[in-house]
């Protein structure tokens, strides 16, 4: 039969291209925003986050932009790596709150 | 160790009996959590605590979960009555301030993966 949530959207570069993976979110209410690097087999890793009074922050090889207007939230890996292959997960969180939300989770696969 | 401790990081049980999965945040972080992983998902939010008491438990399933942190260090997780829908992994995460320090690094586990047959 059909496993459900075995389908992560998938995205397949060259080593050497630039990556750029999309989330969306749909709580209005939250201000805070992360995104995650988790390999097979590892707990989620931390790469990058976000404010909402900010709509783009730049680290190491990695941005993430911020468009509240559409609730779209993207990271972008500079020169991607073959070790960069992993699932990547945006997560958000309101001030109020105490919980990081997950979402779907994208693919990356990263040919060398 | 430097990271946060999980065990045991492989678990197979049978359908009905009790299990106990175990998290050593690192040293000085008073915030933990607990997540839920399954195949495919993103991890999916249980407990928070705060020292040693449970901040937010919105997140279990059922009153069969459980967790305890009664020091404000080690936590654990208990799960009665096992079902094969608790098959998971089971993630745990620190903090050093509560709900976020201004680094913002919520410092997860790798796990542990719970079979229940």
């Amino acid at each position: 039969g059909e496993s459900v949530g075995l389908h992560l959207p998938t995205l397949s570069v060259q080593e050497g291209d630039n990556s750029i993976i999309n989330c969306a979110y749909s709580n209005s209410a939250s201000d805070y925003f992360i995104w995650y690097k988790q390999e097979s087999g590892k707990g989620p890793q931390f790469i990058i986050d976000i404010r909402s009074n900010m709509d783009k922050r730049q680290g190491q090889r990695v941005t993430v932009l911020l468009n509240k207007t559409v609730k779209h939230l993207s990271l972008q890996i500079a020169a991607t790596q073959p070790g960069d292959s992993a699932v990547y997960f945006c997560a958000e969180k309101e001030t109020s709150g105490s919980r990081l939300t997950f979402g779907e989770g994208t693919q990356l696969t990263v040919n060398p | 160790g430097a990271g946060v401790s999980q065990t045991p990081s492989n678990k197979v049980t049978e359908k009905g009996k009790y299990v106990e999965l175990r998290c050593d945040p690192i040293s000085g972080h008073t915030a933990l959590y607990w997540y839920r992983q399954s195949l495919g998902q993103g991890p999916e939010f249980l407990i928070y605590f705060q020292g040693t008491g449970a901040a937010d438990d919105s997140g279990l399933p059922n009153d069969r979960f459980f967790a305890v942190r009664p020091e404000g260090s080690v936590s654990t997780l208990k799960i009665q009555r096992t079902e094969r829908g608790d098959s998971a992994v089971y993630l745990c995460a620190s903090s050093i301030l509560a709900p976020w320090s201004s680094t913002g690094e919520l410092f997860f586990g790798e796990g542990s993966r719970l079979t229940v047959l």
